[in-house]
């Protein structure tokens, strides 16, 4: 089945400092997702890829899709204590009888004040 | 709106036993979705209801059951529980076909099987 590395599995950086994490797939996907995951929650969008090559960014967030469509990338700026969560890459086909997603396992990250 | 409301929260079993959890969406979403997190593993597919009245095997179906009740209800059942079923369950919605927003997932089940 179709299966995403996401990488680091974790980090620990300074607040301040900038974040870069990424996904790469061994097939395409129509959409790339990336969600944050506070400590006893569920997982919460943070941004949604829909075309290849798109880049969008949300507050301190920037996200892009890849050209070939198998790999995406989030960047923070400038890092806070609330950044601290799991952020999942997922991966999803839509369309037809079902559009699944498919997760990463994961990137932790740690922010030191 | 509440979005995803997952109960209980919180739930200890003896090996064997039974339960069912419970999952509502108040967004008129057609899809929902059961997922199991487990350390270093991320997030896996139990089952998924693509609409009202189907419902399909996703990653990781053995051991539980399914009800899709109606369009806002979607139960998740552990009929005989084993330890390697403990996990933070999580339930999810979504429109379903293009213009997707992604999935609303709800707080979790934190479940332990002794």
């Amino acid at each position: 089945g179709q299966q995403l590395n996401q990488s680091p599995q974790s980090m620990f950086i300074q607040e301040g400092e900038d974040v870069s994490m990424n996904c790469t797939s061994s097939s395409i996907f129509n959409t790339w997702l990336w969600y944050k995951q506070d400590p006893g929650e569920g997982p919460v969008l943070l941004i949604a890829l829909y075309k290849a090559g798109e880049l969008t960014s949300n507050g301190r967030l920037t996200a892009q899709f890849g050209i070939t469509r198998k790999d995406s990338f989030l960047n923070i700026s400038a890092s806070i204590p609330s950044d601290v969560g799991i952020y999942f890459c997922a991966g999803m086909n839509y369309g037809g009888s079902q559009g699944n997603l498919i997760f990463g396992k994961g990137t932790k990250l740690s922010v030191k004040p | 709106n509440a979005g995803v409301t997952q109960t209980p929260k919180f739930q200890v079993l003896k090996t064997g036993q039974s339960m069912t959890l419970q999952c509502a969406q108040d967004m008129n979403h057609n899809s929902m979705y059961w997922y199991r997190q487990d350390p270093g593993m991320g997030l896996r597919l139990i089952y998924y209801s693509a609409s009202e009245g189907t419902t399909d095997k996703g990653e990781v179906p053995n051991g539980y059951n399914v009800s899709r009740l109606n369009k806002r209800e979607f139960s998740l059942r552990l009929e005989s529980a084993a330890p390697s079923q403990t996990s933070v369950y999580f339930c999810a919605s979504s429109t379903r076909g293009t213009g997707i927003d992604g999935y609303t997932f709800g707080s979790g089940t934190r479940l332990t099987v002794v």
